[in-house]
This record gives structure tokens, C-alpha cells and sequence, in this order.
């Protein structure tokens, strides 16, 4: 099976812009998280996805959006750009109908903020 | 809230020697523990994970952890460094109990392996 993939791998924008992260999980992966990571933070949820449905959310500003389409592919829009969203941002799938199942990462969009 | 604690920043061992690579979680409940590995300008590679059962799980490229229920910790091991098992450690918890976040994975800051040769 492919693994998950995420598009752009890399993208620079400037403060006040707005950006579109794509990602397509696994086939046959209902479920597709977003994580932000920094050097500082670390790894930190932003939220996750399962048939269509936002499912949970992390404690990041309404600037971050996401969504689910029908074939399970994710995307994940930041609108007025910052520059502390310059970050690696990280799509994880998964089967997503148990606890236990793992995540499944993409190699990440690394996003610069001018 | 579950919580995920990573205490060393950084650990070195020279190539041969046994690794540990600590982690300690919080949660309301029986937790669900996995271990990731990162390469640089890489994303996350699953390892290995608790779910129930025997307290060591055995995992990818040799690695294993020990599931403690009483110290709460989750320590991953490997019993001789290979220089290539340098990279990002990552401890992470999910807490089938706390409602909507359940499916949620809560991460470590990470911790640094350098296999010195």
C-alpha cells in the first residue's frame, strides 16, 4: 500500500497570507489527524477527522480550518499567516474505528512564514 | 487531560551498548502507548505499542518497551545501539476515557538518541 502523502512538501508565504495543506491517507483509512510541529512545542494536535466528521479539536486560534472530503483525503487551511505558524505540519491516518489502532504519518508540509 | 513526559532532551550511548529511552504518562484511566521514531526532514515512523496484556512489547528494528503500570512509565529499549538508530524519539498516550479527546494522541516533547561509533 502507498503510504500517506501530503502536497506541498514545502511552501514560504508572507504574513497576512492564507495556505491550503493537502494530505491523502492510506487507502482504506477513514481517519486523518493534523499535528503542528516546532522546535519549541513539539508535536501538538490541531485535529482530526473520521468520515467527513471533525471528530476532536486541539487549542488552536479559528485561523486553522480543516476538512474531509468523501474519499478520506484532508485538507487544512491557516488563514492570516503568522509568524509563529512557520512549522513542520504533519498528517497522520489511521483505521480510526478503534483506540488502538496507530497512526500512519505523511513526511509533512514544512511551512516557512516571511 | 492525559500527558505524555519525556524527561531527558537528549541521550547518547556508544554503538553496542543497551539503550533506554524514558517516558512517563498521565491519565485518567488505562492508558494506550505507542513510541515513534523520527528521522530528520522525515515524518514519524510507528514502533511499537501497549495495548493490554504482557507489560513488554516487543516492536520494529529490535526495539522493545516495558509497560509499567505501578510507576506509570513506558520506557523503550533496545539491547545493542546501532549507530543508525539515531533520530527523535517520541513517547505518545491515548486515553480511551476522556470523553471526545479520546481518540486524540497526546505526544512527548522527544528525546534526542545519538549512537556514538
Amino acid at each position: 500500500k502507498a503510504g500517506v502523502t501530503q502536497t506541498p512538501r514545502y511552501l514560504i508565504k508572507t504574513r497576512g497570507q492564507q495556505v491550503t495543506l493537502s494530505c491523502s491517507p492510506i487507502s482504506g483509512h477513514r481517519s486523518v489527524s493534523w499535528y503542528q510541529q516546532t522546535p519549541g512545542q513539539g508535536l501538538q494536535f490541531l485535529f482530526e477527522y473520521f468520515s467527513e466528521t471533525q471528530r476532536n479539536k486541539g487549542n488552536f486560534p479559528g485561523r486553522f480550518s480543516g476538512r474531509q472530503f468523501s474519499n478520506s483525503r484532508s485538507e487544512m487551511n491557516v488563514s492570516t499567516l503568522e509568524l509563529g505558524d512557520s512549522a513542520l505540519y504533519l498528517c497522520a491516518s489511521s483505521e480510526g474505528g478503534s483506540f488502538y489502532n496507530e497512526q500512519f504519518f505523511g513526511p509533512g508540509t514544512r511551512l516557512t512564514v516571511l | 487531560a492525559q500527558s505524555v513526559a519525556q524527561p531527558e532532551d537528549q541521550v547518547n550511548v556508544a554503538e553496542g551498548n543497551p539503550l533506554t529511552v524514558k517516558c512517563t504518562y498521565s491519565v485518567s484511566g488505562n492508558p494506550y502507548l505507542f513510541w515513534y521514531v523520527q528521522y530528520p526532514n522525515r515524518g514519524l515512523q510507528f514502533l511499537l505499542k501497549y495495548i493490554t496484556g504482557d507489560n513488554l512489547v516487543k516492536g520494529s528494528y529490535g526495539f522493545e518497551a516495558e509497560f509499567n503500570k505501578s510507576q506509570t512509565s513506558f520506557h523503550l529499549k533496545k539491547p545493542s545501539a546501532l549507530v543508525s538508530d539515531s533520530a527523535l524519539y517520541f513517547c505518545a498516550v491515548r486515553d480511551p476515557y476522556s470523553g471526545a479527546g479520546s481518540y486524540q494522541l497526546t505526544f512527548g516533547k522527544g528525546t534526542k538518541l545519538s549512537v556514538i561509533p
